[in-house]
């Protein structure tokens, strides 16, 4: 699996856009980009996913560079209950059955303040 | 959108005892579902994925026999931890996708597990 680099902790104020990095300089070139969120004791929540292009959904923004090797999910207008683990992950595609597996790194806790 | 739904939200169980876990599709029909588990404060971890009408398969590390996973259908999979001792106290999710590649997985709401 390729593997993500985010950082551990950021702070958003209420209101304005949280923009959180990821890095993903091993990614290849079928692998898809995810996005998911956990907010304490639930099961993570989708977001969004993309291959090259940038995407945009009811929740966020997706921003994937050029080479593919980072991309940045932008929350254009930070809640209190966007205060939540972020999680940037690279998807493996296993060919013999529909599923692919997520596999998750450490994730960004992203904290909105009043 | 899709729904996961994850059975029971909480369990409380002596050491020695199984605890059943049900992981339910309930608008899409699912061939292959995933089991995680997440200890405080640490992201998810894959235990096993799960193939309707076939034998899991177990990440690395974990036991087969301790943790048992059945998809008999393709709207449920269950995960039992078998003679549970307090290490095996966790949080334990499933996830499941529609039938597409790169479709998202969607997850349930997990399980916490008490051994006492």
């Amino acid at each position: 699996d390729a593997k993500t680099t985010q950082p551990p902790s950021m702070d958003c104020a209420e209101g304005r856009a949280a923009n959180l990095p990821c890095n993903h300089s091993t990614i290849s070139g079928n692998e898809y980009v995810y996005w998911y969120r956990q907010i304490h004791s639930q099961g993570p929540q989708y977001i969004i996913h993309g291959l090259k292009n940038n995407e945009t959904n009811e929740m966020a923004s997706l921003i994937i560079t050029e080479d593919r090797k980072s991309s940045t999910l932008i929350l254009p207008h930070a809640t209190l209950r966007d205060t939540a683990v972020y999680y940037c992950i690279v998807r493996v595609v296993l060919v013999e059955t529909s599923g692919s597996r997520l596999t998750f790194g450490e994730g960004t806790q992203l904290t909105v303040n009043p | 959108g899709a729904v996961v739904s994850q059975h029971p939200s909480r369990v409380i169980c002596k050491s020695g005892t199984s605890v059943k876990i049900e992981c339910r599709s309930l608008d899409f029909q699912a061939t292959t579902m995933f089991w995680y588990r997440q200890f405080p404060k640490k992201s998810l971890m894959l235990m096993a994925t799960s193939n309707e009408g076939s034998k899991a398969t177990y990440e690395q590390g974990v036991e087969k026999d301790k943790f048992l996973i059945n998809h008999a259908s393709l709207t449920l999979s269950t995960l039992t931890v078998t003679s549970a001792h307090p290490e095996d106290s966790s949080f334990y999710i499933c996830s499941a996708s529609v039938h597409l590649l790169n479709s998202p997985l969607h997850f349930g709401n997990g399980t916490r597990l008490t051994v006492t």
